[in-house]
């Protein structure tokens, strides 16, 4: 079993729509969580954070974590095609503190 | 103003050679972590390190060396038992991730092209 799981895509929603990206993970110790964006060429840049059960809404973005499902999501609201890139699944992981990413999930927004 | 600096942007290795990559932050971060990016991959960790002259190996650690002599400095060097090197690699830093709002920075990657 990987340590972080994600669809890898694409996912593909036509503007102004809702995405849903997804994210699973292994280590039942980890505590922090965090959502990169990754655009081609590019290094990855920090989107989102999030540290407790629940959501947490930062402008059009969503995080959902599940720490007993060991889930965590990530909602776009009304997307646009400058949201295409790939979205990066971090979560820190318990025993080793460690930053450990899952390989992506590749987001297209079409107008 | 704080951030991480890679340099250089691009790399080019001739087969045998050892090259050294560096990472310079200026964030007070105690963490700092090497990443390696294949295309249309994500991000594998290759060496970490929580405090100075200390350090541990990621998945990948094999063909790669790093030295942790000062908090700024996480220097990589890819040495000549790498026998695949072309890659995108990422630096970043981090506060201890023991504590909360640990979010870690990148800095600009250097592209080594293996000749």
């Amino acid at each position: 079993q990987k340590e972080v799981e994600q669809n890898s895509g694409p996912l593909s929603v036509p503007e102004g729509a809702i995405a849903s990206l997804n994210c699973t993970y292994s280590d039942r110790g980890s505590q922090s969580f965090f959502w990169y964006r990754q655009y081609s060429g590019k290094s990855p840049e920090l989107i989102m954070s999030i540290y407790s059960n629940g959501d947490k809404e930062d402008g059009r973005f969503t995080a959902q974590l599940n720490k007993a499902s060991q889930y965590v999501s990530l909602l776009i609201r009304d997307s646009q095609p400058s949201d295409s890139a790939t979205y990066l699944c971090a979560p820190v992981s318990g025993g080793y503190n460690k930053l450990i990413f899952g390989a992506g999930t590749r987001l297209a927004v079409h107008p | 103003d704080g951030g991480i600096t890679q340099s250089p942007k691009y790399l080019f290795r001739k087969e045998g050679q050892n090259v050294t990559l560096s990472c310079e932050q200026n964030l007070n971060h105690d963490a700092m972590y090497w990443y390696r990016q294949d295309p249309g991959q994500g991000l594998r960790l290759i060496y970490y390190s929580q405090i100075v002259n200390d350090f541990q190996k990621g998945d990948i650690a094999e063909g790669y060396s790093v030295s942790r002599e000062k908090k700024e400095s996480f220097p990589l060097t890819v040495t000549s038992a790498q026998k695949n090197p072309t890659a995108f690699y990422l630096c970043a830093s981090s506060k201890l991730p023991r504590a909360l709002n640990t979010e870690a920075f990148f800095g600009q990657g250097t592209r080594l092209t293996v000749v």
